[in-house]
């Protein structure tokens, strides 16, 4: 059974920091394109970036919004996902969500706020 | 950026009848390995997003055959044969030819 669970997200200050990890089983981590996509608190989703696997060069993507403050990484000898979050502003606040393969993690709530 | 516009964004449906979304992207999704990258994610109310239909037509494991997707380009439906109650949600469409973006959201309700 695919599992994804994040973790790590919680109440920051704005300029603040955040890691967020995602732990993945169930299927072959280390062969899979992962993404991280958020939620604001009554919007619709907004990707956020994705990292390809390593045999794919390894890169990442991000969104315009996140570009230079937002880094996402993975460990595949932990078949785990991380986002490292920089210099949070208000507007980061919602669910993020980590994806791969089709599913869904259950999300991990973000709030920025002095 | 491609920006995926979907129609309508909210929806009331009588059990048993059918429900179309339609979803347009501002440019084609058609990659040239021959796929198109257009899926259909449903939310329901206070989970995360699901995953029903990939490439256009392809439903997803588990996904009840009530479902459907259909279109090519840069036009793209899909249909609900005979809602259910445990269908209403917010349903997402979604490109990844260039990278993610989803559409504004279509809120499934039952009458």
């Amino acid at each position: 059974e695919v599992q994804l669970v994040e973790s790590g997200g919680g109440l920051v200050k704005p300029g603040g920091s955040l890691r967020l990890s995602c732990a993945a089983s169930g299927f072959t981590f280390s062969n899979t394109w992962m993404s991280w996509v958020r939620q604001a608190p009554g919007k619709g989703l907004e990707w956020v970036g994705r990292i390809v696997k390593k045999t794919d060069g390894g890169t990442t993507d991000y969104a315009a919004p996140v570009k230079g403050r937002f880094t996402i990484s993975r460990d595949d000898s932990k078949n785990t996902l991380y986002l490292e979050m920089n210099s949070l502003k208000i507007e980061d606040t919602a669910v993020y969500y980590c994806s791969g393969r089709g599913f869904w993690g259950q999300g991990t709530l973000v709030t920025v706020s002095s | 950026d491609i920006v995926m516009t979907q129609t309508p964004l909210s929806l009331s449906v009588t059990p048993g009848q059918p429900a179309s979304i339609s979803c347009k992207s501002s440019q084609s999704l058609l990659h040239s390995d021959g796929k198109t990258y257009l899926y259909w994610y449903l939310q329901k109310p206070g989970q995360s997003p699901q995953l029903l239909i990939y490439e256009v037509s392809n439903r997803f494991s588990g996904v009840p055959d009530r479902f459907s997707g259909s279109g090519s380009g840069t036009d793209f439906t899909l249909k609900i044969s005979r809602v259910e109650a445990e269908d209403v949600g917010v349903y997402y469409c979604m490109q990844s030819i260039q990278l993610w973006t989803f559409g504004q959201g279509t809120k499934v309700e039952i009458k």
